[in-house]
């Protein structure tokens, strides 16, 4: 079985503050996300991961930076919590680019106050 | 950003019935995926779709990729309590790493 772990189920920050949230997968997958999910719009990519220290960016990465320095972890960075990045943050991963299968995590609902 | 229509947003059914619900796009998908979640916990991985016309089933569940690549189905037979959550599609777009989410569809089930 596919396990995505992430470090914390519930967070809640001040604004200002720098915000890590980890992820964890223990297939040997060369491939993973980040995405946040708001109610009314769904899941957005923030980072997509294709290799260790290798990123691009999704659809909403502003506010965020990520690190990948080995192959199972995969790190988001809130340089500067704010209250708009109060969200549930997801993470996935997939084998490889020739499967399509992801698999996500438990997820982590970060508060910003 | 973009999602994929899907319906019925929400479904209320008695414990026994049979349970439907289609994702359509105007893009054409390599991979359609179907997950469930429950609130408060990451989406759970149900079926995965490859092919046009592929049909597979999961337990009580089965899922078809659209002839056309634009759509999918997926029904769940002798719906059970636990059954109860958020259904939602997904497709890979052609050539790339991204996916595209389904609005999702709130299944309700009544004992």
């Amino acid at each position: 079985d596919v396990k995505v772990t992430q470090s914390s189920r519930y967070l809640v920050k001040r604004t200002g503050e720098k915000v890590f949230l980890e992820c964890v997968q223990d297939m040997d997958h060369e491939n993973m996300f980040w995405y946040r999910q708001d109610p009314g719009l769904g899941l957005r990519l923030i980072y997509f991961s294709y290799d260790v220290k290798m990123k691009e960016k999704g659809d909403i990465p502003e506010g965020y930076s990520v690190s990948r320095e080995k192959k199972e972890r995969f790190s988001l960075i809130l340089e500067s919590a704010s209250t708009n990045q109060t969200s549930m943050y997801l993470c996935a991963s997939r084998i490889g680019p020739g499967s399509g299968e992801q698999y996500f995590g438990p997820g982590t609902r970060l508060t910003v106050t | 950003g973009q999602q994929l229509n899907q319906s019925p947003q929400s479904m209320f059914i008695q414990e026994g019935e049979d349970v439907s619900m289609n994702c359509t796009s105007s893009s054409i998908f390599n991979t359609w995926l179907w997950y469930k979640q429950d609130p408060g916990e990451g989406p759970v991985l149900l079926i995965a779709l490859y092919k046009a016309g592929e049909l597979t089933s999961n337990g009580r569940l089965t899922a078809q990729f659209g002839i056309t690549r634009k759509d999918s189905f997926l029904n769940i037979s002798a719906s059970i309590p636990s059954d109860v959550g958020i259904y939602f599609c997904a497709g890979q777009l052609s050539g790339t790493y991204k996916y595209i989410f389904g609005t999702g569809t709130r299944l309700k089930v009544l004992a």
